[in-house]
């Protein structure tokens, strides 16, 4: 069985103040998706990453897939408000349709 | 064009009766996908189907459950005898093909169990 273990499970900051979420796996994923997901609306994707390395910016946010492809973060620079939300990693995996979601972070950034 | 829906969007049935919980995905997508969701926690899978064939259904809880997509479209969850502790959040995701492409999801039944 394949986890996901994300952390921190919250976080709590100040507007304008930095972050890193943190995804890890024992297992080997063949790809990471980033989701986030607002109260009472389902997830929607950030970013995928497919390459052991590789590193994706979305502008203030940085996603970064490890080189053994078992984890991965997300850094999110100059937090505002708006990033409020829930923010799930998944991994696919040997069977190609299935994802692995993390527990998720919930991120509360005030103002 | 429309996203993917789900009906109901909120069920509440009582203990031992069966439950069918029914996905519409985006139009042309190939693959979807049934979750449960707990509040505050990342969706669970419970299996996935790509047009009418099921491809895994390792994640479903029991025989209980079941679902199907009969004509590649539109799928159906169904629960029987259901039971308290399945109230949760079930979510529809659909995608343009099975692999690393974006899974779209749908607002969700919630499901309560008296």
């Amino acid at each position: 069985t394949q986890l996901l273990e994300q952390s921190p499970q919250f976080l709590s900051i100040q507007e304008g103040e930095n972050l890193t979420v943190y995804c890890n796996s024992s297992s080997v994923f063949s790809s990471l998706q980033w989701y986030r997901q607002e109260p009472g609306e389902g997830p929607v994707l950030l970013v995928t990453v497919v390459t052991g390395g590789e590193v994706k910016k979305l502008k203030r946010l940085t996603f970064q897939f490890g080189d053994a492809r078992k984890d991965s973060s997300l850094h999110i620079t100059a937090a505002q408000p708006g990033d409020t939300g829930l923010y799930l990693c998944a991994g696919g995996g040997t069977s190609y349709g299935k994802l692995t979601f993390g527990q998720g972070t919930i991120l509360t950034v005030h103002p | 064009g429309a996203g993917v829906s789900q009906s109901p969007r909120y069920k509440v049935t009582k203990r031992g009766q069966d439950v069918a919980l029914r996905c519409d995905p985006i139009s042309g997508h190939v693959s979807l996908y049934w979750y449960r969701q707990a509040l505050g926690q990342g969706p669970e899978f419970l299996t996935y189907f790509n047009y009418e064939a099921q491809q895994d259904k390792s994640g479903l809880p029991n025989d209980r459950f079941s679902a199907e997509r009969p004509e590649g479209s539109i799928s159906t969850l169904t629960i029987q005898r259901t039971e308290q502790r399945d109230s949760a959040m079930y979510r529809c995701a659909s995608s343009l093909l099975g692999g690393p492409y974006e899974q779209y999801f749908g607002p969700g039944t919630r499901l309560t169990v008296t």
